[in-house]
């Protein structure tokens, strides 16, 4: 199977840009969860996609928005980007559910916001 | 909410060595514990995980300890290689709660 594929690898944006972000899961998995890791806060929740529908979200702010498609693909968007969201994001492919979850990462894109 | 912390931002082992990474967490009703590895330039890859109702769990040149008493977690790497060269985090689960991670150790290998 296909690992799970995110693109753009790298991004440079400026202040008050914004910006979108691709990921393609695991054939099969029909759940997407995506995260932001910074070298001080670690990975940090964004939000997760189950069949096209926001199931979960975490402490960000509504610049932060995202979708999933019927393929199961999903897409984050970041609005008025601010030096601050420079950070490595990434997609996980998640199978199951809490203690059963289990995350498949891609390898992130990482934004850089000058 | 869950917080989670390492105990050593770096650590640099010598080749053959055996390498522990510490982990600590704040809630003790958390019953899910993982352990990923994150190379330069890829996402985290899953290497051990570990439920409340065990306190220790062995892989491949991998084991995880848990001890629920001072909610700590440990993975130690036997025999290190340098592609063991990565960094190292916990992550921590509850129920049907998103996991906590913590913010990672980067384990050095010296030839």
């Amino acid at each position: 199977k296909a690992g799970v594929t995110q693109t753009p690898r790298y991004l440079i944006k400026t202040r008050g840009q914004q910006v979108t972000l691709s990921c393609s899961p695991i054939s099969g998995h029909r759940s997407v969860s995506w995260y932001q890791q910074t070298p001080g806060q670690g990975l940090q929740f964004l939000f997760e996609y189950f069949s096209e529908t926001q199931r979960n979200k975490g402490n960000f702010p509504g610049r932060f928005s995202g979708r999933q498609f019927s393929n199961s693909r999903s897409e984050m968007n970041v609005s008025t980007l601010e030096l601050g969201d420079s950070a490595l994001y990434l997609c996980a492919s998640v199978r199951g559910i809490g203690t059963n979850e289990k995350l498949f990462f891609g390898s992130g894109t990482q934004l850089s916001v000058l | 909410g869950e917080s989670v912390g390492l105990h050593l931002p770096t650590l640099s082992v010598q080749e053959g060595d055996n390498s522990i990474i510490n982990c600590a967490y704040s809630n003790s009703a958390s019953d899910y514990f993982i352990w990923y590895k994150q190379e330069s330039g890829k996402g985290p890859q899953f290497i051990i995980d570990i439920r409340s109702n065990m306190d220790k769990r062995q892989g491949q040149r991998v084991t995880v300890l848990l001890n629920k008493t001072v909610k700590h977690l440990s993975l130690q790497i036997a025999a290190t290689q340098p592609g063991d060269s990565a960094v190292y985090f916990c992550a921590v689960g509850f129920g049907n709660e998103k996991l906590t991670f913590g913010t990672g150790t980067r384990l050095t290998i010296i030839p």
